[in-house]
């Protein structure tokens, strides 16, 4: 059974960078069979996807987010972490990451983690 | 704005059969591309509820079922019980390789 964790600041100064990982136990994120996304809720609102990556370094993001989006992954610690640069309080949110499957699905999901950004 | 679009609420009583539609494009659903549906309780993250149209994973009670026709999808859930109180999303694919969201229906049971 695969579980993930996001890890992060849970408060970030507007204009700086929002830093987080995905731990991943019980899997490898050097699996071919899945991709390793990002998924984010603003507070009484919907899912708004982020990115994704696969383990061979391959992106792929939200068109709406990718001048400021970096998504790495790092096989040695079985992670993957996201960067977003020059946040606004328009990106507080809880931050979840999935392992998704080939058909697109998310079938197995971190808690969330809630960053604010605010000075 | 969401790229799928669903009901932001829907409601019935216990026992009842609700529907939920998520209606996309000819780039998303209406190209093929597989519909996944999400419950998330209050709090909690979401969980998959049913996965390449009408999939169930492990555990998931055989009263929730999707259908799909065209550029539109449906979640319907017969048997309602007050533990299906959630907020439901669709979820698919965009032929510009983006992972597309609903904006989510909040069921409230009676």
């Amino acid at each position: 059974q695969v579980q993930l964790q996001e890890s992060g600041p849970g408060l970030v100064k507007p204009s700086q960078t929002l830093s987080l990982t995905c731990s991943v136990s019980g899997g490898s994120v050097s699996s071919g069979n899945y991709y390793w996304n990002w998924i984010r809720q603003p507070p009484g609102k919907g899912l708004e996807w982020i990115g994704y990556i696969y383990y061979n370094g391959n992106t792929y993001y939200n068109p709406s987010l990718k001048t400021r989006l970096t998504i790495s992954v790092d096989t040695s610690k079985n992670q993957f972490s996201l960067q977003l640069n020059s946040v606004t309080a328009a990106d507080t949110a809880v931050y979840y990451c999935t392992r998704v499957r080939g058909d697109s699905s998310s079938g197995d999901w971190g808690q969330g983690t809630l960053v604010t950004v605010s000075s | 704005q969401s790229v799928l679009t669903q009901p932001p609420s829907v409601s019935g009583a216990p026992g009842q059969r609700v529907t939920i539609s998520c209606t996309g494009s000819s780039s998303n659903i209406g190209a093929g591309y597989d519909v996944h549906w999400y419950q998330q309780l209050p709090g909690t993250a979401p969980k998959l509820l049913l996965s390449g149209d009408n999939n169930r994973p492990s555990g998931v009670p055989d009263r929730f079922s999707g259908s799909k026709s065209g550029a539109s999808a449906s979640l319907a859930i017969t048997g309602l019980q007050t533990d299906d109180e959630a907020d439901y999303y669709c979820q698919s694919f965009d032929g510009s390789l983006s992972v597309v969201f609903g904006g989510g229906t909040k069921l409230t049971v009676l």
